[in-house]
């Protein structure tokens, strides 16, 4: 069964430093573009990050330069780095995978909760 | 930055078809595709390259595309649509991007 499934979801205070991380299985996970994706309660869906296969990296401008998306694909795993946490990166975090740029997200997880508050 | 503009909120009655647009500049010279969310659970997606259903999507989904608008129809709607529907693209400036949202609502 193809699975995404993410963990290190915390409270954390403004300015800290959190690290998410996504274990996938089911598939040829180096094979294909990663996504990590937000949502604040009773918000949108909010595109935070994208990883590819030759691990290219590309950011939003709301998150770049403070949150940094790697791979490890000898353990499956895909990781979200964020740093300079805000009030405004409360949400739920999901980590999604792509055939490729420009495929949609066919596959996601069930999501981590962050919470920024003092 | 590109922006795909939803209607808020879609209402249909059981057994009609619903349709929920989303434009963007050039969107339809893109690849559109929709996802659908339900309360407390992971989107779906339940149309990818404009028009074309993931399998295990029923038939009654389908999606088309047009100048600066793609659409979503969901043909003799069920109470279990209700959800909200997000479509998405990719552009140059922003590799993935979502519409805002629109809440179908069936009653």
């Amino acid at each position: 069964e193809v699975q995404l499934v993410e963990s290190g979801g915390a409270l954390v205070q403004p300015g800290g430093s959190l690290r998410l991380s996504c274990a996938a299985s089911g598939f040829t996970f180096s094979t294909y573009d990663m996504h990590w994706v937000r949502q604040a309660t009773g918000k949108g869906l909010e595109w935070v990050s994208a990883i590819g296969t030759s691990g290219d990296t590309y950011y939003p401008g709301s998150v770049k330069g403070r949150f940094t998306i790697s791979r490890e694909n000898a353990n499956n795993s895909l990781y979200l780095q964020m740093n300079s946490l805000r009030a405004g990166d409360t949400a739920v975090y999901y980590c999604a995978r792509a055939y490729s740029s420009s495929w949609p997200l066919d596959v996601w997880g069930k999501g981590t909760t962050v919470t920024v508050s003092s | 930055s590109y922006e795909l503009t939803q209607p808020p909120s879609v209402s249909v009655s059981p057994g009609q078809t619903a349709s929920i647009t989303c434009s963007g500049d050039g969107l339809g010279e893109k690849y559109a595709c929709w996802y659908q969310q339900k309360p407390g659970q992971s989107p779906v997606l339940v149309i990818h390259q404009d028009s074309r259903r993931p399998s295990g999507i029923p038939e009654r989904f389908s999606g088309s595309s047009s100048g600066n608008t793609a659409t979503l129809t969901i043909s003799g709607t069920q109470a279990m649509d209700e959800a909200d529907y997000y479509c998405q693209a990719w552009d140059s400036s922003t590799p993935v991007v979502f519409g805002g949202g629109t809440k179908l609502t069936v009653l």
